[in-house]
């Protein structure tokens, strides 16, 4: 069964903090992508990558970068940890750019930061 | 830029029941429709995807259908189980490299 796997389910940071969120997929798929979901807010995209070394910011990149050295895996760092980034982190992938693959999504990481 | 609804964001039937869940979508030219379901604390699990191409798409229980040109689509759930109750979210593809626009999902509770 094809998945992706996200590193931990729960995790506590103090403020301040550098946090690393790991996000690995055994489909060989060339794109991956980190959202953030909030109540009443929904999805939120940070970054996607669709390359190995390639980034592309989405909708709410501040206080985050991210990492992808290989294709199997897509980090998420939150540099300095802030109590607004309390949060649930939804890592996807897809296959390159074609429109009849869709999403398959991780478990996802519940961070709070304290 | 492409706005996604999905109207009720709660709903409550008894176990049993066949049931509708919309989705509305603002720009017709997509690539894809997927549903998805997520339980409380949990990723997002793939029910359904339907390409622009397509009418429906059919999964046991499941029958997602699509109309581009109203801006809707719907996810038909047969004989509604307790084991159902979980949110389900709709998502649109309309973007480069696969950039995806998410509903706020309807949350929906079968009771026995």
């Amino acid at each position: 069964d094809v998945k992706v796997t996200q590193s931990s389910r729960y995790l506590v940071k103090r403020t301040g903090e550098k946090v690393f969120l790991e996000c690995v997929q055994d489909m060989d798929h060339e794109n991956m992508f980190w959202y953030r979901q909030d109540p009443g807010l929904g999805l939120r995209l940070i970054y996607f990558s669709y390359d190995v070394k390639m980034k592309e910011k989405g909708d709410i990149p501040e206080g985050y970068s991210v990492s992808r050295e290989k294709k199997e895996r897509f980090s998420l760092i939150l540099e300095s940890a802030s109590t607004n980034q309390t949060s649930m982190y939804l890592c996807a992938s897809s296959l390159s750019g074609r429109a009849a693959y869709g999403y398959t999504f991780g478990s996802g990481t519940r961070l709070t930061v304290v | 830029k492409q706005e996604v609804t999905q109207i009720p964001a709660a709903l409550s039937v008894p176990e049993g029941e066949n049931l509708v869940l919309n989705c509305s979508f603002t720009d017709s030219a997509i690539y894809n429709l997927q549903w998805f379901r997520q339980d409380p604390g949990k990723g997002l699990t793939s029910l359904l995807l339907i390409q622009s191409s397509q009418r429906e798409q059919t999964s046991g229980r499941l029958n997602a259908s699509l109309d581009k040109s109203s801006g809707r689509s719907t996810l038909y759930i047969a004989a509604s189980q307790p084991g159902d109750s979980a949110t389900y979210l709709c998502a649109v593809n309309s973007g480069g490299y696969q950039k995806v626009t998410f509903g706020t999902g309807t949350k929906l509770q079968v009771i026995p």
